[in-house]
């Protein structure tokens, strides 16, 4: 069965600093990992995704991820943090086939100006 | 955006009345997916739909029926609704069945059972 975890309820960051929101999985097979964030009151966007290939991934607004296979983790990370980047962020994993996505329970991300 | 509409948005009912949630996208993509998001369990899947009544059970359907008429409206139905089922509930879409593609969310609604 296929499992994500976010280790973190809850990060704090200040602005300008770098942020980190850990995210690990345990899937059969080769997994595609993406990251989501979610505002208050609205809905989930896409914010990027691991399919193949580089180990880095980058997407919207300057976040991008790092999957590490042998630790099966995928690491949303951003270099400067913005009090805008406050949101709650969910990791998702599919199996390599069908879109039967499990999410993890959500991290907060709190940035402090 | 993604053109996606959940309605009601918010919704307060009792205990034992149906309830009827609606989903209307104008992207024309075959994929429907209901979710339910609850502190500490992240998004879990009710039912979802791969076509024009073609659907099929996720993992928390238990209490909770769909109906897809038409491509661009999936509805999803509590026949009598309980206080466990307060939560939040998301709609998402998706192009294709590939699991490398992204789904698509809309924006909730927040349903309170009494």
């Amino acid at each position: 069965a296929q499992s994500v975890a976010q280790p973190e309820d809850q990060v704090n960051v200040a602005e300008g600093n770098p942020l980190t929101v850990k995210c690990t999985y345990s899937v059969s097979g080769n997994p595609y990992l993406f990251w989501y964030v979610q505002y208050p009151n609205r809905g989930l966007q896409f914010l990027l995704k691991y399919i193949t290939g580089d180990n880095l991934v980058k997407g919207s607004y300057g976040f991008e991820a790092e999957f590490n296979k042998s630790q099966t983790s995928f690491h949303l990370k951003k270099p400067s943090a913005l009090v805008s980047d406050s949101a709650l962020y969910f990791c998702a994993v599919s199996p390599n086939y069908g879109q039967n996505f499990v999410f993890g329970p959500g991290t907060r991300l709190s940035v402090l100006p | 955006d993604a053109g996606i509409t959940q309605s009601p948005r918010h919704k307060v009912t009792e205990t034992g009345t149906p309830v009827t949630l609606r989903c209307h996208q104008t992207e024309n993509h075959r994929y429907m997916y209901w979710y339910r998001q609850d502190p500490g369990h992240g998004l879990r899947l009710i039912h979802y739909s791969y076509g024009v009544k073609d659907t099929d059970k996720g993992e928390v359907s238990d209490g909770y029926s769909v109906s897809r008429s038409k491509t661009e409206d999936f509805l999803l139905t509590l026949e009598s609704a309980t206080s466990s089922q307060t939560s939040v509930y998301f709609c998402a879409i998706s192009e294709s069945v590939n699991s490398n593609q992204p789904q698509h969310f809309g924006d909730g609604t927040r349903l309170s059972i009494l």
